[in-house]
């Protein structure tokens, strides 16, 4: 069973510092996905990677695919009250039709 | 724009009823998934359908049961409801492995 862990679990932080959360597994992945979801909300697609080491920007995110493709990480610059919300990433691999989600992180940016 | 569409935002249900839950997809996607998301449990998959008439268990699919008689429609179906199948249900569909799009949830309650 290949699983996913993500850290931290929960994060609170002050309008505009920086911050980073982490998905980590020891399985190797074709593809690592990560959405954003609101309260209430169905999880919304921001990126996907698929190239061991592979680095994406998206405005003020960017997210990185660790070289081994087991890993990966999402940077926020500069946060803002609306980048508040849980952050899941997920693995996938080609010759499977699911993906292996973690349990997210729950990210607060305070006014 | 592309669109997971559930048939309803909010459910309210009696213990033994029967309960069905809809999800059209309007991107001709081949995969579609059903899955139920609880505090500190994460999403959990509970069936998913590689093409029409065809679908596969998840991780939880006791006490449910799935029909897929066209492409774009999945159907959950709660055969007979339970308190503890009180839950945010999510529909999503892809393309291929990774990447999916998730419908906005249903909330069900079972009393």
């Amino acid at each position: 069973t290949q699983l996913l862990e993500q850290s931290p679990q929960f994060l609170s932080i002050q309008e505009g510092e920086n911050l980073t959360v982490y998905c980590n597994s020891s399985s190797v992945f074709s593809s690592l996905q990560w959405y954003r979801q609101e309260p209430g909300e169905g999880p919304v697609l921001l990126v996907t990677v698929v190239t061991g080491g592979e680095v994406k920007k998206l405005k003020r995110l960017t997210f990185q695919f660790g070289d081994a493709r087991k890993d990966s990480s999402l940077h926020i610059t500069a946060a803002q009250p609306g980048d508040t919300g849980l952050y899941l990433c997920a693995g996938a691999n080609t010759n499977a039709g699911k993906s292996t989600f973690g349990d997210g992180t729950t990210l607060t940016v305070k006014p | 724009d592309v669109k997971v569409t559930q048939s309803s935002r909010y459910l309210v249900k009696r213990t033994g009823e029967k309960v069905f839950l809809e999800c059209v997809q309007d991107m001709d996607h081949e995969n579609m998934f059903w899955y139920r998301q609880d505090p500190g449990l994460g999403l959990r998959l509970i069936y998913f359908s590689y093409d029409v008439k065809m679908k596969e268990k998840g991780d939880i699919p006791e006490g449910y049961s799935v029909s897929r008689e066209k492409k774009e429609r999945f159907s959950l179906i709660l055969e007979s409801a339970s308190t503890n199948q009180t839950s945010m249900y999510l529909c999503a569909s892809s393309s291929g492995p990774g990447g999916e799009f998730f419908g906005p949830g249903t909330r069900l309650t079972v009393l």
